[in-house]
């Protein structure tokens, strides 16, 4: 079954730290970029990183760069998102999302599309005392 | 950053009804847009991207158009399924951002 599964939510005292796991199955991991996007309680999507299919390019929100790292591992079919310094507005559902990693010809333009097909289900992240 | 600005936020429409749904970045995006609907609780789902190409599996009542700063998705005939959040997402660059939703309510 093609699937990605999060784990690794809990809940975490503000300036703790947590690691997120997502598991990929049922295609080719190491040849899709990946990213991160949360969603507060209540409120709409947020990117939050991006990494490509090596791991050699990486990209943050500007709101976590600094404590997140993000990374994967291709011979797990895994990525990870290393979260420190923790505050209470860090509190959300973390998705990991596939990059279609799709491109297409049009007018003689090559575009590449950077739209996320695939989602995981989502794993809960709270930062309280 | 590019700013995504979606309207309206919520609408009640009826089934069988046309709905459409805007979005508007604040820079040309040359078509780097994607559209995303969420039931509650569970997780986003692409619907198109390119602006106007209908992902795989999608029914043909979704569609998108639009260029440089202004896009549109359109329902043409509201489903009893239909009834969630809608996101549009740029996809230009990093970092990428969405809309803040539309919540289609049954009237």
């Amino acid at each position: 079954e093609v699937q990605l599964v999060e784990s690794g939510g809990d809940l975490v005292q503000p300036g703790g730290s947590l690691r997120l796991s997502c598991a990929a199955s049922g295609f080719t991991f190491s040849s899709h970029e990946m990213n991160w996007v949360r969603q507060a309680p209540g409120k709409g999507l947020e990117w939050v990183s991006y990494i490509g299919a090596t791991g050699t390019t990486i990209y943050y929100a500007d709101s976590v760069r600094g404590r997140f790292t993000i990374s994967r591992d291709n011979a797990q079919n895994s990525l990870y998102l290393q979260m420190n310094r923790l505050r209470a507005e860090d509190t959300a559902v973390y998705y990991c999302a596939r990059d279609s990693s799709y491109g297409y010809f049009d007018s003689g333009t090559y575009y590449n599309v950077n739209a996320f097909d695939m989602w995981g289900q989502g794993t809960m992240v709270t930062v309280a005392s | 950053d590019i700013q995504m600005t979606q309207s309206p936020s919520s609408l009640s429409p009826s089934v069988g009804d046309r709905v459409t749904i805007t979005c508007r970045a604040s820079q040309d995006i040359s078509n780097s847009l994607a559209w995303y609907q969420q039931i509650p609780g569970k997780a986003p789902k692409l619907l198109l991207f390119a602006a106007s190409r209908l992902e795989s599996g999608v029914p043909s009542r979704f569609s998108g158009s639009g260029s440089g700063t202004d896009y549109t998705l359109t329902i043409s005939s509201l489903q009893p399924e239909d009834f969630a959040t809608y996101y549009c997402q740029q996809y230009y660059s990093t970092p990428y951002t969405f809309g803040q939703g539309t919540k289609l309510e049954i009237k």
